[in-house]
Formats: structure tokens, sequence, C-alpha cells
């Protein structure tokens, strides 16, 4: 059973530049959260997916936007980048509506580099 | 809002030891799930233990442990006979138990080294 598989593993883009990073959810999993991990910080949620539709959305700009495709991947997309968009972007999935404790798996994430 | 602290950026334990990883947090919200992620260079989040808030005893699972204090809203982590492979960033997570789209809030993390 493939977990959270994410792509692509390492990119570097200039500033300016946009960017879409993807993220095929767990088996089973129907909801897809987008997190950004800037270094040495604690991962910060930017949305969420649902249904093909985004549910809930942190605090972020219009910059970063996202996509739910039919089959539940997810793609987040960034525009117009900037230095401090340099992190390690995390996707997570889980099933709604599991238990909300219920686990919420995270794949190894996308490093971006913004130069 | 809410908020996850994590005051120990690092931590240090000799193979074996016990170590205890701190965590405070902010709501006001009744019930919830918290939760310790390990994160090790591969830099996947893995689920180490998950509390809900509703329930008084202490989450185990094996070698880890958590200390839930709800009143002065502290979820600290025990890690007994620590092992070379315990050596990680741990993150504290909180989760709002009626946040449908189950965003999870972390803390700032602690990174643990284990010295043989």
């Amino acid at each position: 059973d493939a977990g959270v598989t994410q792509s692509p593993t390492h990119l570097i883009k200039t500033r300016g530049q946009q960017v879409t990073l993807r993220c095929s959810p767990k088996s089973g999993h129907d909801t897809v959260s987008w997190y950004q991990q800037a270094l040495g910080q604690g991962p910060q949620f930017i949305f969420q997916y649902y249904e093909e539709e985004e549910r809930q959305r942190g605090n972020f700009p219009d910059r970063f936007s996202g996509h739910q495709f039919p089959n539940y991947s997810s793609e987040l997309n960034v525009n117009a980048l900037l230095l401090g968009d340099s992190a390690l972007y995390l996707c997570a999935s889980s099933f709604d509506p599991g238990p909300l404790g219920d686990t919420i798996y995270f794949g190894e994430g996308s490093w971006l580099t913004v130069v | 809002a809410q908020t996850v602290t994590q005051s120990q950026p690092e931590m240090s334990v000799q193979e074996a030891e016990t170590v205890t990883l701190s965590c405070t947090y902010d709501t006001s919200e009744s019930d919830y799930y918290l939760f310790w992620y390990k994160q090790p260079p591969s830099r996947q989040m893995i689920l180490v233990i998950r509390q809900e808030a509703y329930k008084q005893q202490n989450a185990t699972e094996n070698r880890f442990s958590v200390n839930f204090q709800k009143a002065a809203k502290s979820f600290s982590l025990k890690i007994s006979d620590s092992q070379l492979g315990d050596a990680a960033m741990y993150f504290c997570a909180y989760r709002g138990a009626y946040d449908q789209g189950g965003k999870l809030i972390f803390g700032q993390g602690t990174e643990l080294s284990v010295k043989p």
C-alpha cells in the first residue's frame, strides 16, 4: 500500500517564477492538506482540499493556490516566488469523515529553493 | 487562536536512558487531540503517539508515553530506554476535535540527539 507520495523531491526556482508541486494521497484517503516548513521551524498549515474544494486555509497569501483532482491527488501552486518561499512543502492525507483523531499521513516533502 | 509551544530547541540523552520533551499549548476548546510527531533526516513526519483530551489516562506506545495535564495545558513526551534511532526532530501538534478540516498546529520542534 503506497503511502503519500510527493514530487518533485527537490527543485530550484528563480525569484518571480511559478512552481507546481504534486501529491498523491495514501490509498483510501480523500482529504489532502499542504504545509510549509521553513528551515528550523515547525510546519505551517497552508490549506486543505476535500471533494475538489478548498475547505480551510491558513494565513498564506493568494500567491499560494491549489487544486484537487477527482482521483484525490492534489497540486500546490505558488506564483511570483519570493526568497522567503524557500522551504520544505509537506503534503498530508487523511480520510473524511473518519474519526477526527484519525491518523494523518505525511509525505516526504518537496524541497523548494528560491534563488 | 490555538498555539503550541516547545521551549526546548535541543535535548540530548544517553543511550538507554530516559528523556522528557516538553510541550505547552493554548486553546479555548474543550475537546481536542494532541500528537507527538517524529521527523528524522528523511523529513517524513511519523506519528509517535496520540492523546484524546477527553481521556484522563495518559497514552502509551511501547517506549513512548505522555504526561497530559489538561488543566495546565501541558503535554510532555517521555522516551524510555532511548535508542540511537530515536535521534530526530520531535514536534508537538494540536488538532481541534470539531475542526472538520483536521488542521494540525505544530510547535517549533525539539531536536533530540542520542549519545552512544
